[in-house]
């Protein structure tokens, strides 16, 4: 088995900041995901990587940065924080084709 | 476009009782693959089970099963004698099979809760 860790659990900024999460994963799989889940809602697919060095946006990546400058992780970057953007940012793994995905236990962002 | 759609918002039961989640989903492609997935009250998810869409056979694991209808485009969780831990929220996710897509595209999730 495998573990997928993200950090911070909790994260706090000021409107305007940059702010970045990260994201190990052990299981030793190609793609990774970023996705933002507001508060009582669905998944939304913001960044993902299907290999080292790779970057593909997702349907809400404007705002957003990421990295992925070794296979174990996957960085998010919050260019200019904004209070419409607090939510838990959940981060995934998954092997090739049409495996499920495996998920971090999220990173909570609130913006003041 | 892809698009998954879960119409119930939430479904309440009684413990030791069966429960079907819908799911209707969209797609362009002729191969894909289907998941259900649990997020439980901690934030946690976790994989339940996955059906291939070439496979006629309806997927079971556990108390976890699918019904899979593919001329209507349908991919419905069944829970069989249901526990009060099976409360939670519960997603159904898809993606296709071909190549340069790694997209998983989820529905908006039906909340489930299990009464004693």
């Amino acid at each position: 088995g495998g573990i997928i860790t993200q950090t911070p659990k909790f994260l706090i900024g000021q409107e305007g900041q940059k702010l970045t999460l990260k994201c190990q994963q052990n299981f030793n799989h190609d793609t990774m995901y970023w996705y933002r889940q507001d508060s009582g809602k669905g998944l939304r697919l913001i960044y993902y990587s299907i290999t080292e060095n790779d970057l593909q946006k997702g349907d809400l990546s404007e705002g957003y940065d990421a990295s992925r400058e070794k296979k174990s992780s996957f960085s998010l970057t919050v260019t200019s924080a904004q209070k419409n953007e607090m939510a838990v940012f959940l981060c995934a793994s998954s092997m090739d084709w049409g495996y499920e995905q495996y998920f971090g236990p999220g990173t909570r962002l609130t913006v003041l | 476009a892809q698009k998954v759609t879960q119409t119930q918002t939430s479904i309440s039961v009684m413990e030791k009782t069966t429960v079907t989640m819908d799911c209707v989903y969209e797609t362009q492609d002729s191969s894909y693959f289907l998941f259900w997935y649990k997020q439980t009250a901690s934030g946690e998810i976790v994989f339940l089970i996955r059906q291939d869409s070439y496979k006629k056979e309806n997927a079971t694991v556990g108390h976890y099963s699918l019904n899979f209808q593919k001329p209507k485009s349908s991919i419905g969780l069944i829970i069989t004698a249901t526990q009060i831990e099976d409360s939670a929220v519960y997603f159904c996710a898809m993606r296709a099979n071909n190549t340069g897509n790694y997209k998983y595209v989820f529905g908006a999730g039906t909340r489930l809760k299990v009464i004693a």
